[in-house]
């Protein structure tokens, strides 16, 4: 069973310029979260889609966007980077968003933002 | 607010040297805390869930325990293999949404 692809796994973009990060949930899986790392924050929840509405919001600034598709497949869009966005995005996907679901994650994208 | 709390930040510990890391939470409604391995460069691995006080799994030299407040995971004999960031998290009911909260984690370093 295929586990949760993102890609790219890499990417260097300069400020100012926006990218879009795309994630593959497992096979049967509805809900997909976004998370932001960094070494010194830890892992940061962006957002959560399921059924393709988005459920629930982290604390980041409007820059930051998602969107799920019918096949469950999600994209993350940053706009205007800055250098401050330079972390490792972790997509996750869980069965269903509630109780008793376990999250796996992806290899992530690491974005450096130059 | 909702708070997940590990220590130690980093342990060293030499190989067949057993350990604790701790996880302690200030949550309300509680849905399951879960237990996280984290390679460097890559995603975090699935560990294990527990979803009530006294709750414990086992996996090969790992043990989870979780009460009231916090959980344990506890290391048996680790080996060099077994280096890498431990990541903590608890899922709650907030707002209507299931919510998920991460601590920063606990790097561990086992010595052959």
């Amino acid at each position: 069973k295929a586990g949760v692809t993102q890609t790219p796994r890499y990417l260097i973009k300069t400020r100012g310029q926006q990218v879009t990060l795309s994630c593959s949930p497992i096979s049967g899986h509805r809900s997909v979260s976004w998370y932001q790392q960094t070494p010194g924050q830890g892992l940061q929840f962006l957002f959560e889609y399921f059924s393709e509405t988005q459920r629930n919001k982290g604390n980041f600034p409007g820059r930051f966007s998602g969107r799920q598709f019918s096949n469950s497949r999600s994209e993350m869009n940053v706009s205007t980077l800055e250098l401050g966005d330079s972390a490792l995005y972790l997509c996750a996907s869980s069965l269903e968003s509630g109780t008793g679901n376990t999250i796996y994650f992806g290899e992530g994208s690491w974005l450096t933002v130059v | 607010e909702d708070q997940v709390t590990q220590s130690p930040e980093a342990l060293r510990l030499q190989e067949g040297e057993s350990s604790s890391l701790n996880c302690s939470y200030t949550v309300s409604g509680l849905r399951g805390l879960f237990w996280y391995r984290q390679d460097p460069g890559k995603g975090p691995e699935f560990l294990f869930t527990l979803y009530s006080a006294g709750e414990e799994k086992e996996k090969e030299r790992l043990k989870a325990t979780l009460t009231k407040k916090e959980s344990f995971l506890h290391i048996t004999a680790p080996k060099p293999e077994d280096s890498a960031t431990y990541l903590c998290a608890v899922r709650v009911y907030s707002g209507g949404y299931q919510k998920v909260t991460f601590g920063i984690g606990t790097k561990l370093q086992v010595i052959p």
